[in-house]
Formats: structure tokens, sequence, C-alpha cells
């Protein structure tokens, strides 16, 4: 275990569709995040996990979007319904749970929405 | 005040030459804060973490104004590899998570 992971790292999807990104963190992290950026913008925080609890989500995460961390390991972000403005990179992290060190970030899933 | 504030640039400097930006942050009570670097259409990495001491790596020196609540990276010597955006990280209004800046993009000229 290396890194973070993500798949697929590229989706185009027609609007209205549903898609779902996977994320394995590095495994003694117990927490895990989610961010989107898009272009010439730095991340955007979007939820975050604790083991399996969900502890936090932005308001960017509107009810189109939904994440699991069913076992406390591998995380999963879905979003149904996709719109123009869902395209971004959406990227995941994972750190320590104390919580104070930096973010490691997988390499990103790129969505592009037509 | 924003969260988090930084000079989006882009600075383009000549080779060997000393640039350095400056992210200001709101939260007065932050104890952690980091410099990441993003290469174009790569992930955000880690390039240091800003100690309150300040602190020194190689040819990078980060360093943290608690008074004026700003943090800055200095970059000596730049490379053409050096060529990035430079995002600053720091704890958001609540404490719980961290904020991304924008980032400022540099660019490193031969």
């Amino acid at each position: 275990d290396t890194g973070v992971s993500q798949d697929p790292r590229h989706k185009i999807t027609k609007r209205g569709q549903n898609v779902t990104f996977r994320c394995d963190p590095i495994s003694e992290h117990n927490r895990l995040y989610w961010y989107r950026q898009t272009l010439g913008q730095g991340p955007e925080f979007l939820t975050y996990f604790q083991n399996e609890a969900q502890l936090e989500k932005s308001r960017l995460l509107s009810d189109r979007f939904s994440a699991e961390r069913p076992k406390g390991s591998f995380s999963t972000l879905e979003i149904q319904r996709t719109e123009q403005g869902d395209s971004a990179m959406y990227l995941c992290a994972s750190r320590t749970a104390a919580g104070t060190g930096a973010d490691t970030f997988g390499s990103g899933t790129r969505l592009t929405v037509v | 005040r924003k969260e988090v504030e930084q000079d989006p640039g882009p600075f383009n400097v000549p080779e060997g030459a000393t640039v350095a930006f400056n992210c200001t942050y709101s939260n007065s009570a932050s104890q952690s804060f980091f410099w990441y670097r993003q290469d174009c259409r790569k992930e955000p990495k880690l390039l240091m973490s800003v100690y309150s001491s300040g602190n020194e790596d190689g040819r990078f020196t980060a360093q943290l104004n608690r008074a004026s609540q700003y943090i800055s990276l200095l970059i000596r010597d730049s490379k053409l590899s050096d060529s990035a955006t430079y995002l600053c990280v720091v704890p958001d209004n609540y404490g719980q998570n961290f904020v991304f800046g924008p980032g400022t993009r540099l660019s490193v000229l031969p």
C-alpha cells in the first residue's frame, strides 16, 4: 500500500446519469476526505469520514451526492442525475486520526458531464 | 475576511530568481499550516509544513506571522522544475478541517 488510489481516473458521462467513484486510502489512515477541484481553484471540501462515520458534509454536497465508507476502509462517492456543473476533478485524501497532519491525496477522478 | 486568500499570480520569474508567496488566513486560533505543490492536471502534494518558528527545507523556507495572520513561502535559486501551482492550507474557521487556498501559479522561465 503505497498511497491513496482512486478509480476511475477519468469518467465521461451524459447529463442525468449516475456515477460512482472509489477511493482506497492509506491503510493506517482513519480519516478519509473527499474534495472537488475546478480549474483555477484549490480543492474544495465535500465531506469526510472518521473510520466508517461520516462526520461532516459541506453545503456543496447537494442531495444528489452521497458518500459511504461502509467498513472504514475504502469509500465511494456517488453523484446522481449528473449536471454539467458537476464536471470537475474529484480528489480523495487520507490522514491519520490525529487530524493535524497533512492530507495525502490520490490522483483524482476527472469527471466530464456532456 | 475570507478563510484563506492567496495572490493568484501568475508569477513569471527567471531561473535562479528568488520568489515569495503570501497567504492570509482568518482563524486566529490556527495552529497547523501547510504548503502544497500541484502540477498541471496532477494531485496536490505536500511541500512542507509551516511551524511557528519558521522552517527551511533546502531552497524552500516557510514562515508564519501570527500577528498579521499570514504564512509565506520563499523559493530561492528557482529551477524550471519549480513551475507549478502552490496551494496554502489553513484550518477552517471552526478548526475542524483544512481549507485550501486558490493557489498561486509560478512559472520559472529559462
